[in-house]
């Protein structure tokens, strides 16, 4: 199972919207798979912002969306502010939570 | 709420066993949930290594299976994993984390510990 591909860094000034793809095939993203999307700051715990593919957890902002289409799946970062500024990691799994696969990772820069 | 802490050695020699343990605070590892091992090798994306449930059932990533080795102890409220024949790309940062169930199916990992680096080298 390959990783699912994302952009390696995606950047925006405060207050722009900013959107990060997530990549895989029909086999996972693409299919009956869910993605999740954690926020990771360096030397911290990652933390989860999206399941399910567009819910939020309590506490998470709603600045934070997420969809999918096709193959790909994207977390949109509307309101950007400078504490958004991290590491961002879409995770596709398997029905049941038998198999999962990460994303290549995205460096979000707040400009 | 929920916690877990990996602990375990910083170095471990090449073709040895990788040992780490998780211990989960604010909820009985007993009571259920599965639970994840995930890592990080430097400047790199995050790699799910496996789960496994309170009973001992695990799901492995097929590209560790054959070293990996996952185990609860309930009376002390922990996770262990086991990693064999350990070479240079084993270095990372390994993560715990609980993994939660939807009602249609999906999963994903909340939370996270803080993470433990292992350095593999002689």
């Amino acid at each position: 199972q390959s990783v699912l591909t994302q952009p390696a860094s995606v950047s925006g000034s405060p207050g722009q919207s900013i959107t990060i793809s997530c990549t895989g095939t029909s086999s996972d993203v693409g299919s009956s798979y869910f993605v999740s999307w954690y926020q990771h700051y360096p030397a911290k715990a990652p933390k989860l912002m999206i399941y399910e593919g567009n819910k939020r957890p309590s506490g998470v902002s709603n600045r934070f969306s997420g969809s999918k289409s096709g193959n790909t799946a994207s977390l949109t970062i509307s309101g950007l502010q400078a504490e958004d500024e991290a590491d961002y990691y879409c995770c596709s799994s398997a029905i049941g939570g038998s198999f999962y696969v990460f994303g290549t990772g995205t460096k979000v820069t707040v400009l | 709420q929920v916690q877990l802490q990996e602990s375990g050695p910083g170095l471990v020699k090449p073709s040895e066993t990788l040992s780490l343990t998780c211990a989960v605070s604010g909820y009985s590892i007993s009571s259920g949930y599965y639970w994840g091992w995930i890592r990080q090798p430097p400047g790199k994306g995050l790699e799910w290594i496996g789960n496994i449930i309170h009973s001992g059932s695990t799901d492995y990533n097929p590209s560790l299976k054959s070293r990996v080795t996952m185990s609860v102890d309930t009376s002390k409220n922990q996770l262990s994993l086991k990693l064999n024949s350990v070479t240079a790309a084993d270095t990372a940062l390994y993560y715990c984390a609980r993994a939660l169930h939807g009602d249609y199916g999906g999963s994903w990992f909340d939370p996270w510990g803080q993470g433990t680096l292992v350095t593999v080298s002689s």
